[in-house]
């Protein structure tokens, strides 16, 4: 099956920073990436997306890059603000289904 | 439109007790999914149906899981009898479908405590 590693799973950053978090998957069949955001009491909620066709795609302040060959894709927020501390979760389509990564808890300090 | 809706938000329970959760897709969506999410084991798939016929249940962890979706608008998990293990909090998501990169909704949640 597929297996999702995520890094890191704790990350603090001050506001204006920049924050990169980073996924690896192991099948290289896997072709739809989505970043989920997930705030405390909430469900996760998509925020952006990338398909294998495309090595990078961008939404404001939100950015994933995607690495096929090396079989990893990274989200990175910009200006970080602290609206953006939340739960973040990489996941990748397998078969028809989404395996999802371990989630990164990001923190934005004022 | 309200988005996907759970029941119960929260339930606290005692070991060998029956429990449902409950969920209402988003309407027109077609696809659902119930997921379970723990500290240790992440966002776990249990269940998905599609036209409210169960497709994919190998997420399920054992036979005092059941799920069913008898219209397209009303799902329930039932755990019987319940564990202190099963303590978890249970989502259920909605998409249309057709096409499976169609954005999943998940709902808020169903936050279960078994004593």
């Amino acid at each position: 099956g597929e297996n999702v590693e995520q890094h890191p799973s704790t990350l603090s950053v001050q506001e204006g920073d920049s924050a990169v978090i980073k996924c690896t998957y192991s099948d290289s069949a896997s072709n739809y990436f989505p970043w989920y955001k997930q705030e405390l009491g909430k469900g996760p909620q998509l925020i952006i997306d990338i398909r294998s066709n495309v090595g990078e795609k961008k939404d404001q302040r939100i950015a994933v890059t995607l690495n096929k060959t090396a079989k990893h894709f990274s989200l990175h927020i910009t200006e970080a603000q602290p609206e953006d501390s939340a739960v973040y979760f990489c996941a990748v389509l397998y078969g028809q289904n989404f395996v999802f990564g371990p989630g990164t808890r990001l923190s934005v300090l004022p | 439109d309200a988005g996907v809706i759970q029941s119960p938000r929260h339930e606290v329970t005692e070991m060998g007790q029956e429990v449902t959760l409950r969920c209402k897709p988003i309407s027109g969506h077609n696809s659902l999914f119930w997921y379970r999410q723990t500290m240790m084991r992440g966002l776990e798939l249990l269940i998905y149906f599609n036209n409210n016929v169960p497709i994919d249940d190998s997420g399920m962890p054992e036979d005092r899981f059941s799920a069913k979706m008898p219209n397209a608008s009303f799902s329930t998990l039932k755990i019987q009898p319940s564990e202190p293990r099963d303590s978890a909090v249970y989502f259920c998501a909605s998409r249309t479908s057709g096409w499976v990169y169609n954005e999943q909704f998940f709902g808020p949640g169903t936050r279960l405590t078994v004593l």
